[in-house]
């Protein structure tokens, strides 16, 4: 059964890169097509910040495009996110998830505060 | 740009009840992306129905969703306690994930 686990700096500063990575255990991370980031503002609802093959390939929110880089590494069996120049507005719960025509299997999350 | 609309924002029903819940497309949506999210409080999504009316595994047969076009319907035919938790819809196309709002439904 596949598990993914989020992990990454909890506290980041105004205008700073935000990073995080998912790492898979269960399975391979080559073993299904896509692989997204969603976030969650406190309160608030769902937002897709986008998706990677395990090819390299991705789709990205095009709210977000300009600031996400999102990576995939195979040898470790993870993915990752990079959010640049980041805001209060970026404060949110960050889930990995895995993509098959649906998100049928998500971390528990992440809680990543933007603040200096 | 493509938006789904839920509705309502939030269900005040007593446990027993049926509950419906809408997601409307602002355009003609396939329903074989077509999804529905649980979300209970302090913990992620979980899968509950995909291409608008099928289960995902080990959900039981209460939930239930249907649809076509732009509007799509989750049902839980008698709330169970732990059923009291926000929904979400969610739409694949043209490259990019789409949610819903939400819809909170909380114990009346």
């Amino acid at each position: 059964q596949v598990q993914l686990q989020e992990s990454g700096p909890g506290l980041v500063k105004p205008s700073g890169t935000l990073s995080l990575t998912c790492a898979v255990s269960g399975g391979s991370i080559s073993s299904s097509n896509w692989w997204s980031w969603v976030r969650q503002p406190p309160g608030k609802g769902l937002e897709w910040i986008g998706e990677i093959s395990h090819s390299g390939s991705t789709n990205y929110n095009p709210s977000l495009e300009s600031r996400v880089t999102m990576s995939v590494d195979k040898s470790k069996n993870q993915f990752s996110l990079k959010l640049t120049s980041v805001t209060a507005a970026d404060t949110a719960v960050y889930y990995c998830a895995r993509a098959n025509l649906n998100l049928d299997c998500w971390g528990q999350g992440t809680l990543v505060t933007v603040s200096s | 740009e493509f938006v789904l609309t839920q509705s309502p924002g939030t269900l005040s029903l007593s446990p027993g009840e049926r509950a419906t819940l809408s997601c409307r497309a602002s355009q003609s949506a396939s329903s074989s992306n077509l999804v529905w999210y649980q979300q209970r409080p302090g913990q992620a999504p979980r899968l509950l129905i995909y291409g608008a009316s099928s289960r995902a595994t080990g959900i039981p047969d209460r939930f239930s969703g249907s649809g076509s076009g732009t509007d799509f319907t989750l049902t839980i035919s008698r709330l169970e306690p732990e059923d009291f938790a926000v929904y979400y819809c969610q739409q694949y196309g043209d490259s990019r994930w789409t949610f819903g709002q939400g819809t909170k439904v909380e114990i009346k």
